[in-house]
């Protein structure tokens, strides 16, 4: 059971939007800590997608958004692409754990 | 351009130990982090640049994390090894002021097996 809490599978059509939602607890999400999300398709290693609830590295193009309000954060992709697929992780700090969490992971499928 | 290379994966048995270790090109937040097959992303533990370091609950008095002073080489020593230990360990340079990962290295596997 992870700490945060992600849907197990999100799926869209190419073109589409899609959110992915992670929601966590006060002392957590709800207690100030960032949110970043990472991307993982499938025999490959993670890639950083956001830090600090928002923040985009130059290299992910500007459909990947994300933000977060209260106890819970959302990741959208917008004008979905074939490329897209993978399984996306949120994490965060919890300062009653006094390390890092992650979600479960949510596998994007685009039909 | 900024690398991490992990080494030192291997087949141990149970109760054993073995130390990882994690190449960088320079003296970051290192992170460790696992994942077992068909699993999700579990952190291990981090150094930070201060030398302060963290620990997940399941590996807490079992593995340590260090560096060298001379180089920027990063070890993590895990003692006490138990079969949920079997997974792909990740390491990453943090971002600076975040508590986050944006360089993954290739992950090392590590089997705890008799």
């Amino acid at each position: 059971q992870s700490v945060l809490t992600q849907p197990q599978s999100v799926s869209g059509a190419p073109g589409q939007r899609v959110t992915i939602s992670c929601t966590g607890s006060s002392s957590n999400i709800g207690g100030g800590y960032d949110v970043h999300w990472y991307q993982q398709i499938p025999e490959t290693t993670p890639k950083l997608l956001i830090y600090g609830n928002s923040h985009r590295p130059s290299e992910v193009p500007d459909r990947i958004s994300a933000s977060k309000s209260g106890t819970s954060a959302s990741l959208v992709i917008t004008g979905l692409q074939s490329e897209d697929e993978g399984i996306y992780y949120c994490q965060s700090y919890d300062g009653s754990l006094r390390g890092v969490v992650f979600g479960g992971g949510t596998k994007l499928t685009v039909l | 351009e900024v690398q991490v290379v992990e080494s030192g994966g291997d087949l141990v048995q149970p109760g054993g130990s073995l130390r990882l270790s994690c190449a960088a090109s320079g003296f970051y937040d290192i992170y460790w982090v696992r994942q077992a097959a068909g699993k999700g992303l579990e952190w291990v533990s981090l150094i930070e640049t201060s030398g302060d370091t963290y620990y997940a609950n399941s590996v807490k008095g079992r593995f340590s994390i260090s560096r060298e002073n001379s180089r920027p080489y990063f070890h993590l020593q895990m003692n006490s090894l138990r079969p949920d230990d079997t997974a792909v360990y990740f390491c990453g340079k943090g971002v600076s002021g975040h508590w986050a990962i944006e360089t993954w290295g290739q992950g090392t596997p590590v089997t705890v097996s008799s």
